[in-house]
Parts: C-alpha cells; structure tokens; sequence
C-alpha cells in the first residue's frame, strides 16, 4: 500500500529550465509534507516543506505547491543548475510522526 | 554541532548470520528512527526510539529489533539475515516534542547478505 507516489523515475531538463517533479498521497490525514534530496553515497539532505494550512511555499530556486483537493504536490526548480542532478524523495508526516516516502525521481540536469 | 553518523559504511553478510548497525544522534536530537532504502525504491520506516523506548514500528518481522541509549545513539539488529535485507539502511535523529519536524540523515550503511 504505497501512501506516497512519485510515478516518474526519472526526469531530465537542459540548465536553466526548469525542473517539475511530482508527487500524489492517498491519505487524507497527512498534513505536512517534505522534500528530501539524495546524492549517492549520501544520505537525504531537507530541501523544503509545506504544511496542508498552504498552498505554495518558496525557498529560493525551490517552490513547493499543494493541491490538497487532488492530494498532489509539485517541486519546482528554477533555474535548474548541473548540482541539482540527484535523486528526489517526496515524503509525508503521519499521524505518529513519522516519514512516508515515495519512491523517488531521479533528476538529471544536463550543461 | 555534529550531524548523525553510522557505521560501519558498507559490509557483506552471509544469508542466516546477525548484524548490528550503528547510529550517532544529531547533537541535541532525542529521537531515532530507522529506515531501509531497497535499490530503485524510497526508503521505509523500520522503527523510532525515544526515551530508550521503541515508539512506532513499520511492516517489519521480529528478526529486526533495535536499542536507544542514554545518550541517544542507536543500534538496529537484524538476525537470520536473508537475501532480501540487503539495502541501504539509514538512520535519522529529530528533536521530538518542539514541533519541528526536522530530521537529519546519516549517509547509511550499505548491507549486502549473500
């Protein structure tokens, strides 16, 4: 029972497009939601939240949007640089605080 | 401040053997929790400690149980290793109770059960 979905593997963008990756949840419940970014080797690194009480939240290059109707939400870079180039984790908080993780986009930013 | 290291960083195990991993808190974090990151997939929730008390446990069997210390860091246990446990296993602290739902990651130790 997958509560998180991220249904692109992998995404690819020229530099300085921007860079869309998508998200859906089933639960109804969650209220908060994550971004998490990984390189390999690494573990993942906190890029940016929203709470369900909003509808977009900005941090620089990186804006998060909710549709809590559609239980959707997007991340949106722009622009996209080459050190974007990572694996992206679209993530909830459960009722007993824990992570809910989709299954990741690859994100490839090519020169 | 110091982030949340684990060790060891990779090892090899072989189908019905034991491990115990490792896992340093976050300087002021008192919450652990675990996760495994099977290749092409996201991570899933093993289990959370706080106070030295398992605190929520994800769909995983017995086999994997785990420990708090005093000062925060956490070992997780997996006995009769099968084929399947090899993954990325990550470790994460967060302050709970303050409401921040600020987590922070170890860089994970990869198990490889052969």
């Amino acid at each position: 029972d997958q509560q998180v979905k991220q249904n692109s593997p992998s995404l690819s963008v020229q530099e300085g497009r921007i860079s869309i990756l998508n998200c859906d949840y089933t639960n109804s419940m969650f209220d908060y939601f994550l971004w998490y970014k990984k390189y390999p080797a690494e573990g993942p690194t906190f890029l940016i939240s929203i709470s369900s009480i909003k509808d977009k939240n900005e941090d620089g290059r990186f804006t998060v949007f909710l549709n809590k109707s559609a239980k959707h939400l997007s991340l949106h870079i722009v622009p996209s640089q080459p050190g974007d180039s990572a694996v992206y984790f679209c993530a909830a908080i459960d009722q007993g605080g824990k992570l809910i993780f989709g299954q990741g986009t690859e994100l490839s930013v090519k020169p | 401040e110091t982030g949340v290291t684990q060790s060891p960083t990779h090892l090899i195990k072989t189908r019905g053997q034991q491990v115990t991993l490792r896992c340093s808190s976050q300087s002021g974090h008192n919450t652990v929790s675990w996760y495994q990151q099977a290749l092409g997939q996201g991570p899933q929730f093993i289990f959370q400690y706080y106070r030295e008390e398992e605190n929520g446990r994800g769909n995983f069997p017995p086999r994997f149980s785990g420990l708090q210390f005093p000062n925060y860091s956490s070992e997780l246990n997996v006995n009769a290793l099968e084929l399947d446990d090899s993954a990325l296993y990550l470790c994460a602290s967060s302050a709970r109770g303050n409401g921040n739902y600020g987590y922070t990651f170890g860089s994970g130790t990869r198990l490889t059960v052969v």
